[in-house]
């Protein structure tokens, strides 16, 4: 089974500056996507950005990007610019190509505080 | 496009009452999931649908949760009777199709109380 590990429960960040949230995974399996997902109070999952194994190129989202070391199962969120509205927890999360197995396998989420 | 519509948003219920939870996916998606999110931690899947039928449901603890999907739309989630580490945020998700690159779209969950 996969599991995903996020070592930093809480972070905060100077408006404006940039902070990398970490990721760890554990996968047997050579192909499969790695999300991480944004949850304000509101409570609503949002994804913020994506990536597949596959792809050697690290994804980017406007202000976000990824930081994907295949071989060490590490996936990173860096925020530049960051803005008050960043504030919220941070979930990475793990999902496989299998058919019938494509549910997202969560960590624990990280805490991010955005101080004006 | 409107998207994950869930109801109630709350609920607080006394340990061994029943209570239900529905959902209703975005428009032509046909895969559904439901998850779990107790405080203090990720989602974590209790069911998956396709259409009407169950792909996945390893997770749900089957002597107290039922889940049914009606006509290939609607979900609705039981639980019967409830306890207290039943107390969770309960995350229904759709997306288009069962591929894995396919975005989940979440809806804003129900947040139960079991006192």
């Amino acid at each position: 089974a996969q599991t995903v590990t996020q070592s930093q429960p809480e972070m905060s960040v100077q408006e404006a500056e940039t902070v990398t949230l970490s990721c760890t995974y554990d996968t047997s399996e050579s192909d499969y996507y790695l999300f991480w997902y944004k949850q304000p109070p509101s409570r609503q999952m949002i994804l913020v950005i994506r990536q597949e194994a596959y792809k050697q190129q690290n994804a980017t989202e406007n202000r976000f990007s990824v930081n994907f070391q295949k071989a060490a199962k590490s996936f990173s969120l860096k925020i530049s610019d960051s803005q008050l509205g960043d504030a919220a927890m941070y979930f990475c999360a793990y999902r496989s190509p299998s058919f019938g197995n494509e549910k997202l396998t969560f960590g624990t989420g990280t805490r991010l505080t955005i101080i004006p | 496009e409107a998207g994950v519509a869930q109801s109630p948003r709350y609920k607080i219920i006394e340990k061994r009452q029943s209570v239900a939870f529905w959902c209703n996916p975005i428009s032509g998606h046909a895969t559904l999931y439901w998850y779990q999110q107790i405080l203090g931690q990720g989602p974590k899947l209790l069911i998956q649908f396709q259409n009407n039928g169950v792909v996945d449901d390893s997770q749900l603890p089957k002597d107290r949760f039922s889940a049914e999907r009606l006509k290939g739309v609607d979900s609705t989630l039981k639980i019967q009777p409830a306890k207290l580490e039943d107390s969770a945020v309960y995350l229904c998700a759709s997306s288009l199709v069962p591929r894995a690159h396919n975005e989940q779209f979440f809806g804003p969950g129900t947040r139960l109380t079991v006192l």
